[in-house]
């Protein structure tokens, strides 16, 4: 069965970068797929953020783009998201999952507040 | 970017009734289209996909329909534990992007 745990500070200085990790057990990165994030502000919608594939290619939400970077550790059996210069409006709960064959989100991990305060 | 909308925003419906959610397209996603379900405090999971696949473990009464620019999910008869929040989802482009959702509530 194919699990993901995402991991991180939960409490982000504006202007500050935040990072999370998301790590994978049941399944080798290597083999296959794109491995994504995705966040959800309180109360609100489902935002994708970016996804990367195992060789490391990737792509972004063209919206946060200048902000975000998304890497892979194979060797970890991770994969990990930079999002810099945050504000307040990047207060949410993130995310991690795998895009599967269909490039839909298949699984997904329970996902990490991270709140950004002062 | 493609644009999803979701109507309606809200939908109350009594247990055992029909619920039908739509989904639009700001332009075509052919049936690369998937529906979430996703109850409070948990992580979103995937329904449908290719506009009209049930998931792995997904009940028949959950069925999607539709391509081109508009779809549904339609689920037969509401059980207790279907009330939640549904969005659709168009990986037909990237970025992939969400619908704003649907909340269906109990009547």
């Amino acid at each position: 069965q194919v699990q993901l745990q995402e991991s991180g500070p939960g409490l982000v200085k504006p202007s500050e970068t935040l990072s999370l990790t998301c790590a994978v057990s049941g399944y080798s990165i290597s083999s296959g797929y794109y491995w994504g994030w995705i966040r959800q502000p309180p109360g609100k919608g489902l935002e994708w953020i970016g996804s990367i594939y195992h060789s490391g290619s990737t792509y972004y939400n063209p919206s946060l783009k200048s902000r975000v970077t998304i890497s892979v550790d194979t060797s970890k059996n991770q994969f990990s998201l930079k999002l810099s210069s945050v504000t307040a409006a990047d207060t949410a709960v993130y995310y991690c999952a795998r895009l599967g064959i269909v490039v839909v989100f298949d699984y997904w991990g329970q996902g990490t507040l991270v709140t950004v305060s002062s | 970017e493609i644009v999803m909308m979701q109507s309606p925003a809200t939908l109350s419906v009594s247990p055992g009734e029909r619920a039908t959610l739509s989904c639009r397209a700001s332009q075509s996603v052919s049936s690369n289209l998937a529906w979430y379900q996703q109850k409070p405090g948990q992580a979103p999971r995937l329904l449908i996909y290719g506009a009209s696949t049930r998931a792995t473990g997904i009940p028949a009464r959950f069925s999607g329909s539709g391509s081109g620019t508009e779809f549904t999910l339609t689920i037969s008869s509401l059980q207790s534990e279907d009330f939640a929040v549904y969005y659709c989802q168009q990986y037909n482009n990237w970025p992939l992007t969400f619908g704003g959702g649907t909340k269906v509530e109990i009547k």
